[in-house]
């Protein structure tokens, strides 16, 4: 099994729709969670951070279920320029070094 | 603030080339990362330094080494460039302080290798 893993999607979905992306991750010691956000030939840019309570960030919602070691992201509304790829990540067990773990991506396209 | 920055921005090398890719970040960091990013493998971690002076191995250091040169640089070379090093590699930075919300990580906007 995959440290992170993924639906590569695309998922295609109209603009206005609601659209709800999972992430699994293997090692439950895991205590930092993000999602990301990769235009096509560019740098990963930090969406947000996913903490135990979930949070909130105008049309975007991240929750964490440690039970079942996932994290979600939910856009609401979703807007053209929401077009992307988006990554999750995970951190390594806790150490004396902080490393992520990522996921290969999940591919969002929103259409007219 | 500049943020992460990273060069070159692309770069064509011939097999047996050597070159080195230079990230310097001015968040005042400790840790500092290299990646690359292949079609369908996602990012993968090649070395990192978790502070200055310190550097370790990542999932994929073979044909790499680095360079903590300060806090602000970490560079990355290839001594003997082979085609399967063709992808796109960032740089990193972050505070470092595993398992909290300073685990985040700010990428530069990469370079593009090629090689022949």
């Amino acid at each position: 099994r995959k440290e992170v893993e993924q639906d590569p999607g695309p998922f295609n979905v109209p603009e206005g729709a609601t659209v709800a992306f999972n992430c699994t991750y293997s090692n439950s010691a895991s205590q930092s969670f993000f999602w990301y956000r990769q235009d096509c030939r560019k740098e990963p840019k930090l969406l947000m951070s996913v903490y135990s309570s979930g949070n909130e960030d105008g049309r975007f919602t991240a929750q964490l279920n440690r039970a079942s070691q996932y994290i979600s992201l939910l856009i609401r509304d979703s807007k053209l320029s929401d077009s992307a790829t988006y990554l999750c990540a995970v951190n390594k067990p806790p150490g004396t070094a902080s490393k992520l773990t990522f996921g290969t991506g999940t591919r969002l396209q929103v259409t007219l | 603030n500049a943020g992460v920055t990273q060069t070159p921005k692309f770069q064509v090398l011939k097999t047996g080339q050597s070159m080195t890719l230079q990230c310097a970040q001015d968040m005042n960091h400790n840790s500092m990362y290299w990646y690359r990013q292949d079609p369908g493998m996602g990012l993968r971690l090649i070395y990192y330094s978790a502070s200055e002076g310190t550097t370790d191995k990542g999932e994929v250091p073979n044909g790499y080494n680095v360079s903590r040169l300060n806090k602000r640089e970490f560079s990355l070379r290839l001594e003997s460039a082979a085609p399967s090093q063709t992808s796109v590699y960032f740089c990193a930075s972050g505070q470092g302080a595993s398992g909290t919300s300073t685990d985040t990580q700010y990428f530069g906007p990469g370079t593009r290798l090629t090689v022949l």
